[in-house]
Protein backbone atom coordinates (compact mmCIF):
# COMPACT_ATOMS: atom_id res chain seq x y z
CA UNK A 1 0.00 0.00 0.00
CA UNK A 2 1.82 3.51 -1.02
CA UNK A 3 2.28 5.51 1.92
CA UNK A 4 3.91 8.72 2.89
CA UNK A 5 7.60 8.69 4.03
CA UNK A 6 9.04 11.27 6.16
CA UNK A 7 13.19 11.37 6.79
CA UNK A 8 14.78 12.16 9.24
CA UNK A 9 12.85 9.43 12.35
CA UNK A 10 14.33 12.40 14.97
CA UNK A 11 16.57 15.16 14.36
CA UNK A 12 18.68 16.85 17.53
CA UNK A 13 19.71 20.56 17.09
CA UNK A 14 21.00 23.52 18.64
CA UNK A 15 19.14 26.42 18.87
CA UNK A 16 19.34 28.65 15.75
CA UNK A 17 20.16 25.72 13.34
CA UNK A 18 18.67 25.37 10.29
CA UNK A 19 16.86 22.20 10.16
CA UNK A 20 15.67 20.30 6.83
CA UNK A 21 12.79 17.98 7.35
CA UNK A 22 11.69 15.74 4.41
CA UNK A 23 8.89 14.06 3.06
CA UNK A 24 7.78 12.00 -0.16
CA UNK A 25 4.52 12.25 -0.47
CA UNK A 26 2.10 9.64 -2.19
CA UNK A 27 2.96 9.29 -5.93
CA UNK A 28 -0.39 10.41 -7.51
CA UNK A 29 -1.28 13.25 -4.78
CA UNK A 30 -1.46 16.35 -5.57
CA UNK A 31 -1.85 18.10 -2.51
CA UNK A 32 0.63 18.48 0.63
CA UNK A 33 0.38 19.43 4.21
CA UNK A 34 2.97 19.80 7.40
CA UNK A 35 1.34 19.66 10.81
CA UNK A 36 3.04 19.55 13.96
CA UNK A 37 2.62 17.78 17.15
CA UNK A 38 4.08 19.64 20.37
CA UNK A 39 4.48 16.49 22.77
CA UNK A 40 1.19 16.17 24.78
CA UNK A 41 -0.39 18.82 22.39
CA UNK A 42 -3.04 18.48 19.81
CA UNK A 43 -2.00 17.68 16.02
CA UNK A 44 -1.79 21.58 14.27
CA UNK A 45 -1.97 22.75 10.79
CA UNK A 46 0.97 24.55 9.44
CA UNK A 47 1.31 24.82 5.58
CA UNK A 48 -0.54 23.51 2.60
CA UNK A 49 0.68 23.19 -0.65
CA UNK A 50 -0.92 22.76 -3.94
CA UNK A 51 0.26 23.55 -7.75
CA UNK A 52 3.72 24.17 -6.05
CA UNK A 53 2.73 26.83 -4.30
CA UNK A 54 1.34 27.32 -1.15
CA UNK A 55 -2.21 27.16 -0.24
CA UNK A 56 -2.99 28.08 2.97
CA UNK A 57 -1.14 28.70 5.94
CA UNK A 58 -1.21 28.78 10.06
CA UNK A 59 -0.12 31.89 12.07
CA UNK A 60 2.53 29.73 13.45
CA UNK A 61 3.94 28.94 10.09
CA UNK A 62 5.67 32.43 9.65
CA UNK A 63 9.14 33.42 8.46
CA UNK A 64 11.25 30.85 9.86
CA UNK A 65 8.87 27.96 8.29
CA UNK A 66 9.50 28.02 4.16
CA UNK A 67 7.79 24.85 2.19
CA UNK A 68 9.54 23.49 -1.25
CA UNK A 69 8.94 20.87 -3.77
CA UNK A 70 12.29 20.80 -5.28
CA UNK A 71 11.92 17.84 -7.56
CA UNK A 72 8.50 15.48 -8.40
CA UNK A 73 8.83 13.52 -5.41
CA UNK A 74 10.34 15.53 -2.39
CA UNK A 75 8.35 18.10 -0.24
CA UNK A 76 10.53 19.77 2.39
CA UNK A 77 10.06 21.99 5.21
CA UNK A 78 12.66 24.03 6.62
CA UNK A 79 13.01 25.82 9.70
CA UNK A 80 15.49 28.46 9.45
CA UNK A 81 16.51 29.17 12.90
CA UNK A 82 15.35 27.23 15.25
CA UNK A 83 14.22 27.87 18.75
CA UNK A 84 13.35 25.99 21.88
CA UNK A 85 10.13 25.74 21.38
CA UNK A 86 10.08 24.26 17.53
CA UNK A 87 10.60 20.77 19.56
CA UNK A 88 7.96 18.73 18.07
CA UNK A 89 6.87 16.00 16.40
CA UNK A 90 6.37 17.02 12.72
CA UNK A 91 3.93 14.98 10.28
CA UNK A 92 3.46 15.51 6.71
CA UNK A 93 0.30 14.51 5.03
CA UNK A 94 -0.98 14.11 1.45
CA UNK A 95 -4.26 13.73 -0.46
CA UNK A 96 -5.42 13.41 -3.60
CA UNK A 97 -8.28 15.82 -3.49
CA UNK A 98 -8.92 18.84 -1.46
CA UNK A 99 -12.25 20.08 -2.93
CA UNK A 100 -14.79 21.20 0.00
CA UNK A 101 -17.14 19.37 -2.22
CA UNK A 102 -15.24 16.28 -2.95
CA UNK A 103 -13.26 15.93 0.21
CA UNK A 104 -10.41 13.54 0.42
CA UNK A 105 -8.88 12.23 3.16
CA UNK A 106 -5.60 12.96 5.04
CA UNK A 107 -2.34 10.46 4.25
CA UNK A 108 -0.04 11.01 7.59
CA UNK A 109 3.80 10.10 7.58
CA UNK A 110 5.41 8.44 10.67
CA UNK A 111 6.94 12.20 11.93
CA UNK A 112 9.88 13.61 12.19
CA UNK A 113 10.69 14.14 15.66
CA UNK A 114 12.75 17.49 16.09
CA UNK A 115 14.80 18.20 19.24
CA UNK A 116 16.04 21.99 20.02
CA UNK A 117 18.65 22.01 22.69
CA UNK B 1 -14.86 31.87 18.63
CA UNK B 2 -15.14 28.57 17.31
CA UNK B 3 -14.05 25.78 19.45
CA UNK B 4 -13.82 21.84 19.29
CA UNK B 5 -13.98 19.61 22.04
CA UNK B 6 -13.80 15.85 22.35
CA UNK B 7 -16.02 14.33 25.72
CA UNK B 8 -13.00 13.36 27.51
CA UNK B 9 -9.36 12.59 27.65
CA UNK B 10 -9.10 9.13 29.02
CA UNK B 11 -12.01 6.39 28.38
CA UNK B 12 -11.36 2.92 30.06
CA UNK B 13 -14.10 0.03 28.71
CA UNK B 14 -14.39 -3.55 28.82
CA UNK B 15 -13.36 -5.66 26.00
CA UNK B 16 -16.54 -6.64 24.18
CA UNK B 17 -18.10 -3.61 25.10
CA UNK B 18 -18.79 -0.46 22.79
CA UNK B 19 -17.13 2.68 23.05
CA UNK B 20 -18.72 5.81 22.42
CA UNK B 21 -16.50 8.64 21.95
CA UNK B 22 -17.41 12.71 21.17
CA UNK B 23 -16.81 15.57 19.20
CA UNK B 24 -18.67 18.87 20.07
CA UNK B 25 -17.96 21.86 18.17
CA UNK B 26 -19.20 25.57 18.72
CA UNK B 27 -19.98 28.76 16.69
CA UNK B 28 -19.99 27.16 12.97
CA UNK B 29 -21.26 24.81 11.06
CA UNK B 30 -18.82 22.30 9.32
CA UNK B 31 -19.91 20.86 6.22
CA UNK B 32 -18.29 17.54 7.40
CA UNK B 33 -16.12 15.94 10.30
CA UNK B 34 -13.34 13.23 9.93
CA UNK B 35 -12.06 10.53 12.53
CA UNK B 36 -8.49 9.80 13.09
CA UNK B 37 -6.59 7.00 15.32
CA UNK B 38 -3.42 8.18 16.59
CA UNK B 39 -1.08 5.36 18.04
CA UNK B 40 1.89 6.72 20.63
CA UNK B 41 4.68 8.34 18.12
CA UNK B 42 2.97 7.54 14.91
CA UNK B 43 1.10 9.75 12.69
CA UNK B 44 -2.96 9.98 12.50
CA UNK B 45 -4.70 7.28 10.26
CA UNK B 46 -7.82 8.29 8.40
CA UNK B 47 -10.94 6.08 9.85
CA UNK B 48 -14.08 7.81 8.58
CA UNK B 49 -16.15 10.50 7.35
CA UNK B 50 -19.21 11.97 7.67
CA UNK B 51 -20.51 15.00 5.48
CA UNK B 52 -23.46 17.54 6.96
CA UNK B 53 -26.06 15.66 4.76
CA UNK B 54 -25.59 12.32 6.52
CA UNK B 55 -26.48 11.30 10.00
CA UNK B 56 -24.69 8.17 10.03
CA UNK B 57 -21.75 6.26 8.48
CA UNK B 58 -20.38 2.74 9.36
CA UNK B 59 -17.28 1.07 8.60
CA UNK B 60 -17.04 -2.68 10.26
CA UNK B 61 -17.45 -2.15 13.82
CA UNK B 62 -17.18 1.59 13.71
CA UNK B 63 -19.83 3.95 13.42
CA UNK B 64 -19.77 8.01 13.04
CA UNK B 65 -22.93 9.90 13.71
CA UNK B 66 -23.12 13.83 13.27
CA UNK B 67 -25.89 15.38 14.46
CA UNK B 68 -25.97 19.09 13.21
CA UNK B 69 -28.52 20.50 15.45
CA UNK B 70 -26.52 19.81 18.39
CA UNK B 71 -23.37 20.31 17.18
CA UNK B 72 -21.95 17.00 17.86
CA UNK B 73 -20.22 14.24 16.24
CA UNK B 74 -20.13 11.02 17.96
CA UNK B 75 -17.63 7.91 16.98
CA UNK B 76 -18.41 4.29 18.14
CA UNK B 77 -16.86 1.31 18.66
CA UNK B 78 -18.86 -2.27 19.04
CA UNK B 79 -17.07 -5.41 20.20
CA UNK B 80 -14.32 -3.65 21.08
CA UNK B 81 -11.03 -5.28 21.38
CA UNK B 82 -7.89 -4.56 23.07
CA UNK B 83 -6.01 -3.56 19.59
CA UNK B 84 -8.19 -0.81 19.41
CA UNK B 85 -6.80 1.04 22.51
CA UNK B 86 -5.74 4.23 20.79
CA UNK B 87 -6.34 8.21 20.95
CA UNK B 88 -9.01 8.95 18.41
CA UNK B 89 -8.91 12.90 16.96
CA UNK B 90 -12.06 14.31 15.50
CA UNK B 91 -11.09 16.51 12.57
CA UNK B 92 -13.71 18.97 10.88
CA UNK B 93 -12.14 21.50 8.53
CA UNK B 94 -10.82 25.18 9.91
CA UNK B 95 -13.54 27.17 10.23
CA UNK B 96 -14.37 29.82 9.19
CA UNK B 97 -14.12 29.17 5.59
CA UNK B 98 -14.56 25.00 5.91
CA UNK B 99 -11.80 24.88 3.73
CA UNK B 100 -10.80 21.65 3.09
CA UNK B 101 -7.17 22.42 3.06
CA UNK B 102 -6.94 22.81 6.47
CA UNK B 103 -8.12 20.48 9.42
CA UNK B 104 -8.67 21.68 13.32
CA UNK B 105 -7.74 18.38 15.04
CA UNK B 106 -9.53 17.89 18.48
CA UNK B 107 -7.39 17.15 21.69
CA UNK B 108 -8.03 13.19 21.03
CA UNK B 109 -9.78 10.92 23.68
CA UNK B 110 -7.00 8.37 24.48
CA UNK B 111 -9.19 4.96 24.32
CA UNK B 112 -7.78 1.58 26.73
CA UNK B 113 -9.68 -1.47 26.01
CA UNK B 114 -9.11 -3.65 28.86
CA UNK B 115 -9.15 -7.71 28.29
Amino acid sequence: EPEVTQTPSHQVTQMGQEVILRCVPISNHLYFYWYRQILGQKVEFLVSFYNNEISEKSEIFDDQFSVERPDGSNFTLKIRSTKLEDSAMYFCASSDRASISNTGELFFGEGSRLTVL
Amino acid sequence: SQKIEQNSEALNIQEGKTATLTCNYTNYSPAYLQWYRQDPGRGPVFLLLIRENEKEKRKERLKVTFDTTLKQSLFHITASQPADSATYLCAPPTPPSGSARQLTFGSGTQLTVLP
